[in-house]
């Protein structure tokens, strides 16, 4: 069984440019959710999806950010013209539904840096 | 909107010693609850959950929490620690019976030493 999977494992990039980061879930989980994770903080929710569609995003998703799920299998989230601020790491995680008893499990994060 | 409040950013121990971990959620309505760890130079990995039932829940390496609905409040314990628990601990709720993203707390770095 492969867990949660994501590429790149570590990203440089100067400011202004565009990243595109892929997340592969647990082969059998319809829920996909992404998080950004700061130094000295706890991972804060970005986006999640069942199956392909987009169902909640939190305020943190500026417009920069956009995620899909065009197929309900892998995702990818792009960061557009890249600020310093969005250094971080961006973890995705997945689950497979059963009512009340969603338990998210996580990939091993991107790690971004604009320079 | 919730959050979770971990009360020790930074907690030192000796090999042996009791582990208590505090974690205080605000939210009105049923939550689910979570700890996570995550060891060095690994991801974030499930360590026990609670969704309903027993208040006193185990999970994998010796770990349990028990949820206090009346103090809002999910404490992560271990009677006897290890070297190898040193990891960074993370407090996680979300609502009950949702598919919402969790809402975790700032993690504690818990260091064991031998």
């Amino acid at each position: 069984d492969t867990g949660v999977s994501q590429d790149p494992r570590h990203k440089i990039t100067k400011r202004g440019q565009n990243v595109t980061f892929r997340c592969d879930p647990i082969s059998e989980h319809n829920r996909l959710y992404w998080y950004r994770q700061t130094l000295g903080q706890g991972p804060e929710f970005l986006t999640y999806f069942q199956n392909e569609a987009q169902l909640e995003k939190s305020r943190l998703l500026s417009d920069r950010f956009s995620a899909e799920r065009p197929k309900g299998s892998f995702s990818t989230l792009e960061i557009q013209r890249t600020e310093q601020g969005d250094s971080a790491m961006y973890l995705c995680a997945s689950s497979s539904f059963r009512a009340a008893t969603d338990t998210q499990y996580f990939g091993p994060g991107t790690r971004l840096t604009v320079l | 909107a919730q959050s979770v409040s971990q009360h020790n950013h930074h907690v030192i121990l000796s090999e042996a010693a009791s582990l208590e971990l505090g974690c205080n959620y605000s939210y009105g309505g049923t939550v689910n609850l979570f700890w996570y760890v995550q060891y060095p130079g690994q991801h974030l990995q499930l360590l026990l959950k609670y969704f309903s039932g027993d208040p006193l829940v185990k999970g994998i390496k010796g770990f349990e929490a028990e949820f206090i609905k009346s103090k809002f409040s999910f404490n992560l314990r271990k009677p006897s620690v290890q070297w190898s628990d040193t990891a960074e601990y993370f407090c996680a709720v979300n609502p009950g019976g949702g598919a919402d993203g969790l809402t975790f707390g700032k993690g504690t770095h818990l260091i064991i030493q031998p």
